[in-house]
């Protein structure tokens, strides 16, 4: 079956500009959660979506929006980017949310982001 | 809050010997789960193994197993008969109430010939 698919798999910005990724969990899978990964922070928690709920948000500031979408594909959106956003966005599919979720998490290959 | 802890920045195994990798866990909750990812240096993060709160043995998965001993919240994650393969890093994490999934800052496994 087909994997998470994050759209694009990379991408160069400028300060100020703003970033939408993208991410289709597996077919059937109704969670999707958002991670920003950077050498110095490590994995970051940024949302968790199911069946079009934001069910958490982690402690980041206002210009992290994400939605989901009838379908579970998942958008994140960064507004007014600063060059410490670059990171490494994963995106993670499940079957349940929370404490249900003992199959694990299926996680996309990432969209790496440049600011500069 | 929760919170997870993985003190070994990097460590070496020989390859075909054992080797344990440290997690400890902080959590209010009475029903959590616990979880060890892969990510190789190819970057994607891959599902080891899942422990629950209330599980009695400990879970395994082929050459994984993962050593629970809930009075020290600790899930430490064995990994049995290196494979050079195996080098990678290794996330400790664990998902409660408030449906998000957090992580330890990983473990940099290399393997030696």
């Amino acid at each position: 079956k087909a994997g998470v698919t994050q759209t694009p798999r990379y991408l160069i910005k400028t300060r100020g500009q703003q970033v939408t990724l993208s991410c289709s969990p597996i077919s059937g899978h109704r969670s999707v959660s958002w991670y920003q990964q950077t050498p110095g922070q490590g994995l970051q928690f940024l949302f968790e979506y199911f069946s079009e709920t934001q069910r958490n948000k982690g402690n980041f500031p206002g210009r992290f929006s994400g939605r989901q979408f009838s379908n579970s594909r998942s958008e994140m959106n960064v507004s007014t980017l600063e060059l410490g956003d670059s990171a490494l966005y994963l995106c993670a599919s499940s079957l349940a949310s929370g404490a249900d979720t003992n199959y694990g998490y299926t996680f996309g290959s990432g969209t790496r982001l440049t600011v500069v | 809050a929760q919170k997870i802890t993985q003190t070994q920045p990097g460590m070496f195994v020989q390859e075909k010997e054992a080797v344990t990798l440290d997690c400890t866990y902080d959590t209010s909750d009475p029903s959590y789960g616990l979880f060890w990812y892969k990510q190789p240096s190819s970057g994607e993060m891959i599902f080891l193994i899942y422990q629950g709160s209330y599980d009695q043995q400990n879970a395994t998965e082929g050459r994984y197993s993962l050593n629970f001993q809930k009075a020290r919240k600790s899930a430490n994650l064995v990994i049995s008969a290196s494979q050079l393969g195996d080098s990678a890093m290794y996330f400790c994490a664990m998902n409660g109430g408030g449906f998000k999934t957090i992580f330890g800052a990983g473990t940099r496994l290399f393997v030696k010939a």
